[in-house]
C-alpha cells in the first residue's frame, strides 16, 4: 500500500471504445503524473498536474486526455486508440518541494485490441 | 534535456552476493536528485535510494548504497548480501531542480535476477 490506487488493474478495450483510467492518492500531494511504460523503453512523462492545473503535456496524441478534477484524483481518459498504445500506464503523485520523489500506483495494463 | 543511460539491460546475482548496477546521465545543471527505483513483478515502482547532487556523501540504505560521481555523470547502484526478494526492474532516475517545473527522467531499466 503506498497511497497511490489506479483502477482498473487491466482493461482490454477496442480501437472504437471509449475508456477511463483513474488514479487517487491518499498522500496529501498537490502533484500528480501520468507516465506510459513500454517494453524495452524508458518510463515516459505524458502528462503534470500541479495544483490541478496542467503544467506539462509531452507531446501526447490527442487520444489521451487527462482529467484532474481535485489534487486528489486524475483520470486518463481513451478514445480511438491504437494497438501502439497498449502499455503499463503509471500514475503518480509527490509534494512539490525540492528533494522529493514520486510515489506510484501499480498501474494499469492496457491492451488495445 | 536530460538524459538517463542504463547500459545493462539484464544482470544476476547468486544470492549473498554483491552486485552493482551502473547509470549516467547527462544535464547542463549544478542542482538535481537521482533516484533508484524497483519495479518487482507486482508492478510497484518503489524508491530504493536517492541522492541530492550537491552532497558529496553518498547514500545508504541499509543494503543498498550509490557511488556517485558528479564529474563522471556517475550513479551506480550496490546491493549488498542480495536476497530472492531483490529480483525487480532496477530503474535510474533523474530529478531536475525546477521547483513547480518538475521533470522526472527515467533510464530503461535493468532487469536484476537473484538466483538462490
Amino acid at each position: 500500500e503506498t497511497g497511490v490506487t489506479q483502477t482498473p488493474r487491466h482493461l482490454v478495450m477496442g480501437m472504437t471504445n471509449k475508456k477511463s483510467l483513474k488514479c487517487e492518492q491518499h498522500l496529501g500531494h498537490n502533484a500528480m503524473y501520468w507516465y506510459k511504460q513500454s517494453a524495452k523503453k524508458p518510463l515516459e512523462l505524458m502528462f503534470v498536474y500541479n495544483f490541478k492545473e496542467q503544467t506539462e503535456n509531452n507531446s501526447v496524441p490527442s487520444r489521451f486526455s487527462p482529467e484532474c478534477p481535485n489534487s486528489s484524483h486524475l483520470f486518463l481518459h481513451l478514445h480511438t486508440l491504437q494497438p501502439e498504445d497498449s502499455a503499463l500506464y503509471l500514475c503518480a503523485s509527490s509534494q512539490i518541494t525540492l528533494n522529493t520523489e514520486a510515489f506510484f500506483g501499480q498501474g494499469t495494463r492496457l491492451t488495445v485490441v | 534535456a536530460q538524459t538517463v543511460t542504463q547500459s545493462q539491460p539484464e544482470m544476476s546475482v547468486q544470492e549473498a552476493e554483491t552486485v552493482t548496477l551502473s547509470c549516467t546521465y547527462d544535464t547542463s545543471e549544478n542542482n538535481y536528485y537521482l533516484f533508484w527505483y524497483k519495479q518487482p513483478p507486482s508492478r510497484q515502482m518503489i524508491l530504493v535510494i536517492r541522492q541530492e547532487a550537491y552532497k558529496q556523501q553518498n547514500a545508504t540504505e541499509n543494503r543498498f548504497s550509490v557511488n556517485f560521481q558528479k564529474a563522471a555523470k556517475s550513479f551506480s547502484l550496490k546491493i549488498s548480501d542480495s536476497q530472492l526478494g531483490d529480483t525487480a526492474m532496477y530503474f535510474c532516475a533523474f530529478m531536475n531542480d525546477g521547483g513547480s517545473n518538475y521533470k522526472l527522467t527515467f533510464g530503461k531499466g535493468t532487469l536484476l535476477t537473484v538466483n538462490p
